[in-house]
């Protein structure tokens, strides 16, 4: 089946620090890729999303590319704020008759500090 | 309305009580999902709806646990004769069809069993 395996937690950073949570995938076919991201109190949102290999989704500064070759879909970000600080989800959707579930990773808590 | 509804907030019971939690959709939306999100576990897929139909229960980790949707909307999750082990938070997501549109989420239901 559909797994995801992202970087365990939880990370720490200092304002404007480069920011890497790696994510790694298991899936047949051609799964869409998404992360998203839990502030403090509230639901899951959606961060950004690639539906193809070699595309790249953004928003907020951060950015992951779809890498079918390597089955990755790493989260960066070059300067990371307090507002940042948050738990971020890897998910991916599969492709075919199994498109309908988002399968997630375990979340990687960030913590960006003053 | 806006966004994903659920309720209650939060829900303290006692071991051995049933619950009811409750899930309105953004208005439109086909596809409903309930999640279980416990620490350190992520994101646990309970079940799927599509209209009023689950095509996919796999996800309900025992006979205790049964969910329903009424005229294409609101969802509701019961748990039967709760354990400590069921303590989590119980999220419910929609989107306007099966097919790769990304997820909304509600805020989610903290359920605590004493």
């Amino acid at each position: 089946g559909n797994s995801v395996t992202q970087m365990e937690g939880p990370v720490t950073l200092s304002e404007e620090a480069f920011l890497t949570i790696n994510c790694t995938y298991t899936a047949t076919g051609y799964p869409s890729l998404f992360w998203y991201v839990q502030y403090p109190g509230e639901g899951l949102q959606l961060l950004l999303k690639a539906t193809k290999a070699d595309d790249k989704g953004s928003n907020k500064g951060f950015e992951a590319t779809y890498r079918k070759e390597t089955t990755s879909f790493h989260l960066e970000k070059g300067s990371v704020q307090v507002s940042d600080s948050a738990v971020y989800f890897c998910a991916l959707s599969g492709s075919g008759g199994s498109n309908y579930k988002l399968t997630f990773g375990k979340g990687t808590l960030l913590t960006v500090n003053p | 309305g806006a966004g994903v509804s659920q309720s209650p907030s939060n829900k303290v019971t006692e071991k051995g009580k049933d619950v009811e939690l409750r899930c309105d959709p953004i208005s439109g939306h086909t596809a409903l999902y309930w999640y279980r999100q416990s620490l350190g576990q992520g994101l646990e897929f309970l079940i799927y709806f599509q209209g009023n139909s689950a095509p996919d229960k796999s996800g309900l980790p025992s006979d205790r646990f049964s969910a329903e949707r009424t005229g294409g909307s609101v969802s509701t999750l019961t748990i039967q004769r709760t354990q400590q082990e069921d303590s989590a938070v119980y999220l419910c997501a929609s989107r306007r069809d099966r097919e790769r549109l990304p997820l909304h989420f509600g805020n989610g239901t903290r359920l605590t069993v004493t």
